[in-house]
């Protein structure tokens, strides 16, 4: 079955440093979203991101954030110049279509700021 | 925000039992989808309602949604210790967003 897949599972990286999050959607998908988890509190919502463009973002979702869609298959997400309080799960989702399409998450990236 | 919100916000419960969550949610919706997660796991999906259906089958999952009410709720009849995980509810809008909001998650044990 396809499935979503995040690099890499863990990142440690020292505050202000750049990260970049890497994401493969499923295949077939046009929709693309980014999600985080602090530790212990609720999943929320980042961005969406269709026809190479960001279709919706939240208040999260500030310029130290971007995405990408480089290549015919992966999905980014760079934090330009990380803060502790960027800790958390990054999950990545995608959809084949929108408002009434499943969201399929991939197993997410654990990113530790020091 | 029309983000859901799980009731209770931990559930224990005996191998066997049957498990019911809820959720609330404060605007209208287009859909409702339900989500596992594992501890310190990615989110799986479980079902997915419509805002014009009122309850759908999965295997032991039940979902049950009353938009009236703006409440949905997910039972899990015949509960196994692997069903032990932390459940969300998760909302979109029924305006241009296609983002979804999640709730803070029901945590479920079930104790063999």
């Amino acid at each position: 079955e396809p499935e979503v897949t995040q690099t890499p599972s863990h990142q440690v990286t020292q505050m202000g440093q750049e990260v970049i999050l890497r994401c493969v959607p499923i295949s077939n998908h046009l929709y693309f979203y980014w999600y985080r988890q602090i530790l212990g509190q609720k999943v929320e919502f980042l961005v969406s991101f269709y026809n190479n463009e960001i279709s919706e973002k939240s208040e999260i979702f500030d310029d130290q954030f971007s995405v990408e869609r480089p290549d015919g298959s992966n999905f980014t997400l760079k934090i330009r110049s990380t803060k502790l309080e960027d800790s958390a799960m990054y999950f990545c989702a995608s959809s084949e279509a929108w408002r009434t399409s499943t969201q399929y998450f991939g197993p997410g990236t654990r990113l530790l700021v020091l | 925000s029309q983000q859901g919100e799980e009731d209770p916000q931990a559930l224990s419960i005996q191998e066997g039992e049957n498990a019911t969550m809820n959720c609330s949610y404060k605007t209208s919706i287009n859909n409702l989808q339900w989500y596992r997660q594992n501890s310190g796991r990615g989110l799986v999906h479980l079902i997915l309602i419509r805002s014009n259906e009122r309850e759908k089958h999965s295997g032991r999952l039940r979902v049950t949604l009353d938009t009236s009410k703006k409440s949905s709720s997910l039972l899990i009849t015949a509960s196994r210790a692997a069903d032990t995980a932390s459940y969300f509810c998760a909302t979109d809008a029924s305006v241009r967003n296609n983002d979804m909001r999640f709730g803070a998650g029901t945590r479920l044990t079930v104790k063999p």
